[in-house]
């Protein structure tokens, strides 16, 4: 069975750091780009950045440039997104999803989420 | 980046109606566009990729359809398991973006 765990939510202050991991279990983590994806209490979902299968690539949503870090460890088959810089607009639930191609890229498998909340 | 704009923002239905959502890219997207449901305090369900394609073990009354700039998510005979949130999102840029989202009701 295809899964995504997501974990290391919690509050922090404006500011401060936090780092989110996502544990992929069922396929082949290394053969999937990957993504982020939040969504602020009561809003929308808002996607945050991509990773390639390697590394190689990453790509953000411009409110996070700067300030968040997507990476991989393939050997873990697992994801992270640093968050630093942290500001009371983050606060949000963060989605992993795994990004699969068949006729064009689709986020076909989501984890639970985990809560950031930022505030003092 | 490709702004996507969906409509209605919220939508009243009754079980057994059929109801149309709408999606307009700002630029041409092909047919690179997705389709998810959302219920409350879960996680979003693809349900269509590519336009048109039914993902696995979605219900067939779930359809969309579109290309170019202008999609549709078309639901048949609503169930009262629908009544959900429901966003489309692009995947023709790598920067992916999501529509508003639109609110499915009761009735």
């Amino acid at each position: 069975e295809v899964q995504l765990v997501e974990s290391g939510g919690g509050l922090v202050q404006p500011g401060g750091s936090l780092k989110l991991s996502c544990a992929a279990s069922g396929f082949t983590f290394s053969s999937n780009w990957m993504s982020w994806v939040r969504q602020a209490p009561g809003k929308g979902l808002e996607w945050v950045a991509n990773i390639k299968q390697d590394g190689s690539e990453k790509y953000y949503v411009d409110s996070v440039k700067g300030r968040f870090t997507i990476s991989r460890d393939n050997a873990k088959n697992s994801l992270y997104l640093q968050m630093d810089s942290l500001r009371a607009e983050d606060t949000a639930v963060y989605y992993c999803a795994r990004a699969f191609y068949k006729w064009n890229y689709h986020l076909d498998c989501w984890g639970q989420g985990t809560l950031v909340t930022v505030s003092s | 980046d490709i702004q996507m704009t969906q409509s209605p923002s919220s939508l009243s239905a009754s079980v057994g109606d059929r109801v149309t959502i709408t999606c307009r890219a700002s630029q041409s997207i092909s047919n690179y566009v997705n389709w998810y449901q959302q219920k409350t305090g879960k996680a979003p369900k693809l349900l269509i990729y590519a336009a048109s394609s039914l993902q696995s073990g979605v219900p067939a009354r779930f359809s969309g359809s579109g290309s170019g700039t202008d999609f549709t998510l078309t639901i048949n005979s609503l169930q009262p398991e629908d009544f959900s949130t429901y966003y489309c999102q692009q995947s023709y840029s790598i920067r992916y973006t999501f529509g508003q989202g639109t609110k499915l009701e009761i009735k």
